[in-house]
């Protein structure tokens, strides 16, 4: 079973914000980072460390954690932000094994 | 820019072992960094298998650390992935990526489905 939990799915109406969340208790010792997996594709890192954006993607992508949640909020959602969505993290070991979640299905409205 | 190209045979007998490659462009695998590989079933989530520091200390999967090895080899600027003993719920699709860490992977290859069946 995935030591980080993640809603299966969410919704958001175009233009507007969603958050999605996940949660772990290795979030209270390492970032999570976020990946964008769109169907037949390679999943893609949209956010990483404490709120770090790789090059290319849009700054309506912002990340953020409180405790044992990251989340990743999407500011104005466009319809290509319609896609799978999953965070992972190292495990609680502190042996700096990895962990995903289980992924969310982000759909846009 | 760098990329990643996964290699290896598509269909795999239960019992035997998976087998493949990552091919590295753009970046000397002896220069740093972690590299890792991922997989995911058809239909299912990602889960990470295992990572290893171009120096070669490895990172396993507690789930897959009895069947998994991985091994880098600088000359070649690749690295490799063995399962050993596989069912068929091994079949999926398996990425090779580099990662700033264990787990942060910031280039993915694009990746390639192993079956496994008889």
């Amino acid at each position: 079973s995935s030591e980080l939990t993640q809603d299966p799915a969410v919704s958001v109406a175009l233009g507007q914000t969603v958050r999605i969340t996940c949660q772990g208790d290795s979030l209270r010792s390492y970032y999570a980072s976020w990946y964008q997996q769109k169907p037949g594709q390679a999943p893609v890192l949209v956010i990483y460390g404490k709120n770090n954006r790789p090059s290319g993607i849009p700054d309506r992508f912002s990340g953020s954690s409180s405790g044992n949640t990251a989340s990743l909020t999407i500011t104005g959602a466009q319809a290509e932000d319609e896609a799978d969505y999953y965070c992972n993290s190292r495990d609680s070991s502190g042996n700096h094994l990895g962990v995903f979640g289980g992924g969310t299905k982000l759909t846009v409205l | 820019q760098v990329q990643l190209q996964e290699s290896g045979p598509g269909l795999v007998k239960p019992s035997e072992t998976l087998s493949l490659t990552c091919a590295v462009s753009g970046y000397s695998i002896s220069s740093g960094y972690y590299w890792g590989w991922i997989r995911q079933p058809p239909g299912k989530g990602l889960e990470w298998i295992g990572s290893i520091y171009h120096s070669g200390s490895t990172y396993y999967n507690p789930s897959l650390k009895s069947r998994v090895t991985i091994s880098v080899d600088t000359s070649k600027n690749q690295f490799s992935l063995k399962l050993s003993s596989v069912t068929a719920a091994d079949t999926a699709v398996y990425y090779c990526a580099r990662a700033l860490d264990t787990a942060t992977f910031f280039y993915w290859g694009q990746g390639t489905l192993v079956t496994v069946s008889s």
